[in-house]
């Protein structure tokens, strides 16, 4: 158990359609991220938060948005649903944001657009 | 462009001998790479680290080899057991682009009795 806690497991939508996925951190730590795995693909990596600020964003949609709350717990925002955007999606913390952290990462959210 | 590759989608390798697991990349600028492994149903997990200033790296049954010049890292597990399959993904970071990582497909190691 890597201490990081997402919500919900599974998720199953229609096109079109705005859901929301939350990520809890492990206790302590300050970043999250946010990954994107499609099926037999390497993990892409989407937005990174540090205590409530944005701090790096990699191959995120305008139709995703995130944010982290003060109580440092982070939502992934995915609007506009469309059949690609099916995939694991993955939340992962570390102590700090910047420097060569470990990354602890949560069990994902599988989520699947009909 | 995929800068982290891992050509190899599986492989097999009977228990108690050697697992080599390949990595390479193309950005010169990487200079901290790491191996993950993932069972299925969880998320990654940690397994074992580099830095560009060496070019091995040992912890227990699992050693990281990395040839800068080759642009090129293994992961080595001897002796391979039953619970070490799983999908492996090395990734890899560099101080210029904010420590992102980078990541690789993931190569799926199926060991065998």
């Amino acid at each position: 158990d890597s201490g990081v806690t997402q919500t919900p497991k599974h998720l199953i939508t229609a096109t079109g359609q705005r859901v929301t996925l939350r990520c809890s951190p492990r206790s302590g730590d300050l970043s999250v991220y946010w990954y994107q795995q499609s099926l037999d693909q390497g993990l892409q990596f989407l937005i990174q938060y540090y205590n409530g600020e944005e701090r790096a964003k990699g191959n995120i949609l305008e139709r995703f948005s995130a944010q982290q709350f003060p109580d440092l717990h982070s939502e992934l925002n995915l609007s506009s649903l469309e059949l690609g955007d099916s995939a694991l999606y993955f939340c992962a913390s570390s102590a700090t944001g910047g420097g060569y952290n470990e990354q602890f990462f949560g069990p994902g959210t599988r989520l699947t657009v009909l | 462009d995929q800068q982290v590759k891992q050509n190899s989608p599986s492989l097999s390798v009977q228990e108690g001998r050697i697992s080599i697991l390949n990595c390479d990349y193309t950005n010169s600028m990487f200079d901290y790479f790491l191996w993950y492994k993932k069972y299925p149903a969880e998320g990654p997990t940690f397994l074992i680290s580099i830095s560009s200033i060496k070019d091995k790296n040992e912890d227990g049954r699992f050693t990281v080899f990395l040839n800068k010049s080759a642009k090129h890292l293994s992961l080595h597990i001897v002796p391979s057991q039953p619970g070490d399959s799983a999908v492996y993904f090395c990734a890899a970071s560099a101080e210029d682009s904010n420590y992102q990582l980078i990541w690789g497909a993931g190569t799926k190691l199926i060991i065998k009795p």
